[in-house]
């Protein structure tokens, strides 16, 4: 186990709600990135947080919108919600800094079906 | 612009057969990370190997080998004598360094180990 954890691990939403999942991120970690990953597809890189500031954004719409918190855990928010948001969503920590490229870990994600 | 292409979109074999997961990568960095995961059912990505652009030597862990070959910008993975346990949906990933880290994935290759 890599000791990332994500909440919830299932969510049912309905067109145009809101939801908020959230990750925990390795003992040690300072950056957390989210993924999406729709059926039969790679996941997609969404942000990625670093010390509490977003640092990189993949080609998601501004609906998509997230939180670092001190102690590096993390939630990722989607406003307006669409039929084509129901994907798993994958939460990676790493550990960043100069000269430092880590890999990253990631949790179980969390799986949303929007109806 | 970076792109990862996994060719083989499933694949099915006897156990104790030998298999080879093929990765094609495109990137005008010099500098970059590749990767492979293993995504079993439950869902949660799980982490292989990690190689950087200066280091081309195959490595081998146990049952799992792996040729990395800049001419040809490939990066597969060979699973020798597969297990059922093997079965699995395998990602190829692409990292550039600096920035955010990001990772490009493949839309993966799924692998059925028959018993």
């Amino acid at each position: 186990e890599t000791g990332v954890t994500q909440s919830p691990t299932h969510l049912i939403k309905t067109r145009g709600q809101q939801v908020t999942l959230r990750c925990s991120s390795q003992s040690g970690h300072n950056t957390v990135s989210w993924y999406q990953q729709a059926l039969g597809q790679g996941p997609q890189f969404i942000f990625q947080y670093y010390r509490e500031e977003e640092n990189g954004r993949g080609n998601f719409p501004p609906r998509f919108s997230g939180l670092q918190f001190p102690n590096y855990s993390s939630e990722l928010n989607v406003n307006a919600l669409e039929l084509d948001d129901s994907a798993l969503y994958l939460c990676a920590s790493s550990l960043s800094g100069a000269g430092v490229t880590d890999t990253q870990y990631f949790g179980p994600g969390t799986r949303l079906t929007v109806l | 612009a970076q792109k990862v292409t996994q060719a083989q979109t499933e694949i099915s074999v006897v156990e104790k057969e030998d298999v080879t997961l093929d990765c094609v990568y495109e990137t005008r960095d010099t500098t970059y990370y590749l990767f492979w995961y293993k995504q079993p059912p439950s869902g949660e990505l799980v982490f292989l190997i990690r190689r950087n652009s200066f280091d081309e030597q195959n490595e081998i862990s146990g049952r799992y080998s792996w040729n990395f070959q800049k001419s040809t910008s490939s990066f597969n993975f060979t699973i020798t004598a597969s297990q059922v346990v093997d079965s699995a949906v395998y990602f190829c990933a692409l990292s550039e360094v600096g920035g955010t880290y990001k990772y490009i994935f493949g839309t993966g290759t799924r692998l059925k180990v028959l018993a």
